[in-house]
């Protein structure tokens, strides 16, 4: 399985709800990843897990919390977000030791998330 | 300040035509780079890989080349198809650590029939 899965596919939100998103894989990775992407935009990296614990956040908002509760799934909990954080949230991973040399990262499909 | 260019911006040519996508940067210490597939909407896939030794490589209809002396990569698409429409994204590593990938900001391909 080379697969990453991540639901929902699509999420409308106000600014006052509280949503989450997830993220799923079975390659037995260890290191999983959040990214943000606007349109015609290159995706930029958010969060970074190791070993199911927070290695980097590249000065993410606290509306955007993290979770790993184990090491195949990823969540990202959304609240209080505001319109311009609507992205396309894509998740990786790859394995541990980050993508250099040849861990390859393997991307799921993204949650487009519109915040009203 | 780790930078990779890409151009052209956007593409459009004939179904069964060829193209060639360029790639150009500036990442320190290079590691690999790495062609990605991008669909709209959806999530990037990679099509190849290359270290510093490696000046080619295949998969299926797409060639990457890598110099790495000038810091330049092509990806050249053979006998394209009306699915080959997407974003090509060049993503350079640098050794080592976890957010260390450089993203190109991408070339728009239309495939038209």
């Amino acid at each position: 399985d080379t697969e990453v899965t991540q639901t929902p596919k699509h999420l409308v939100m106000g600014m006052t709800n509280k949503k989450s998103l997830k993220c799923e894989q079975h390659m037995g990775h260890r290191a999983m990843y959040w990214y943000k992407q606007k349109a015609k935009k290159p995706p930029e990296l958010m969060f970074v897990y190791s070993y199911e614990k927070l290695s980097i956040n590249e000065s993410v908002p606290s509306r955007f919390s993290p979770e790993c509760p184990n090491s195949s799934l990823l969540n990202l909990h959304l609240h209080a977000l505001q319109p311009e954080d609507s992205a396309l949230y894509l998740c990786a991973s790859s394995q541990a030791g980050g993508p250099s040399g040849y861990n390859e990262q393997f991307f799921g499909p993204g949650t487009r998330l519109t915040v009203l | 300040k780790n930078q990779v260019e890409q151009s052209p911006q956007s593409l459009i040519i004939l179904e069964g035509k060829n193209c060639t996508l360029q790639c150009n940067y500036t990442v320190s210490p290079f590691s690999n780079l790495r062609w990605y597939k991008q669909d709209t909407g959806r999530g990037p896939v990679s099509l190849t890989i290359m270290t510093f030794s490696e000046n080619t490589k295949s998969n299926g209809r797409y060639t990457a080349t890598l110099d790495a002396d000038t810091k330049q990569s092509s990806l050249h698409i053979t006998a394209s198809q009306l699915s080959d429409s997407a974003s090509y994204i060049c993503v350079v590593s640098a050794n080592s650590g976890y957010s260390t990938l450089t993203f190109g900001k991408g070339t728009m391909l239309l495939v038209s029939p």
